[in-house]
């Protein structure tokens, strides 16, 4: 049971480049979200989707793009990299957002912008 | 808005000893708050969780106090074990769809 997994683990990218941080699960759920993580702060919410198709802007969107063609995969593309990405990225899944429900994380992804 | 904050950065804990760590809250208004734990290089794990209904909220070793009054929740770990060193987050889940909403956690260290 892979639940949510997050690739690559560590990426270095300069000034100006894009990527995609690719986020898959195989639990079926229908509400994914990325989150972003720095020092001495807790995660903050990026985009979320409540189902393919579907997705949102969360707290701290700017520079980021998503999209959800399918219920398992919700990657998260950086369209021109800035030192101020350089943050580690988490990604999850949860069958709802709301109320007492466990969100499942992924192992994270390391991203230093140079 | 809800905010949640969790103003102790670091917490040491004898092994064997109760470790006690702090959220408070700024809206009356929720539904739950999640206690999630997170190792260094994984992603957060949920470990227990309160509704605002209830008072306390136990699961083994594990138990959250709530004070609405106060705004004030507790999650108190006994008796501490080494592999609880870990950065504990307290969470917010309200009714839309913005999901968690969170502390900026506490760095729990349980010396031997």
């Amino acid at each position: 049971n892979a639940g949510v997994t997050q690739t690559p683990k560590f990426q270095v990218l300069k000034t100006g480049q894009s990527m995609t941080l690719q986020c898959a699960q195989d639990m079926n759920h229908e509400y994914m979200s990325w989150y972003r993580q720095d020092p001495g702060m807790g995660l903050r919410l990026i985009h979320y989707s409540v189902g393919a198709g579907i997705t949102d802007q969360g707290e701290v969107p700017n520079g980021y793009n998503v999209s959800r063609s399918t219920t398992e995969d919700f990657p998260l593309r950086l369209l021109s990299a800035a030192p101020s990405q350089t943050s580690v990225y988490f990604c999850a899944s949860s069958y709802s957002p709301t109320g007492n429900t466990e969100a499942f994380f992924g192992q994270g992804t390391r991203l230093t912008v140079v | 808005d809800q905010q949640v904050k969790q103003n102790s950065p670091s917490l040491s804990v004898q092994e064997g000893r109760i470790s006690i760590l702090n959220c408070d809250y700024t809206n009356s208004m929720f539904d739950y708050f999640l206690w999630y734990k997170k190792y260094p290089a994984e992603g957060p794990t949920f470990l227990i969780s309160i509704s605002s209904i209830k008072d306390k909220n136990e699961d083994g070793r594990f138990t959250v106090f709530l004070n609405k009054s106060a705004k004030h929740l507790s999650l108190h770990i006994v008796p501490s074990q080494p592999g609880d060193s870990a950065v504990y987050f307290c969470t917010y889940s309200g009714g839309g769809a913005d999901g968690l909403t969170f502390g900026k956690g506490t760095h729990l260290i349980i010396q031997p």
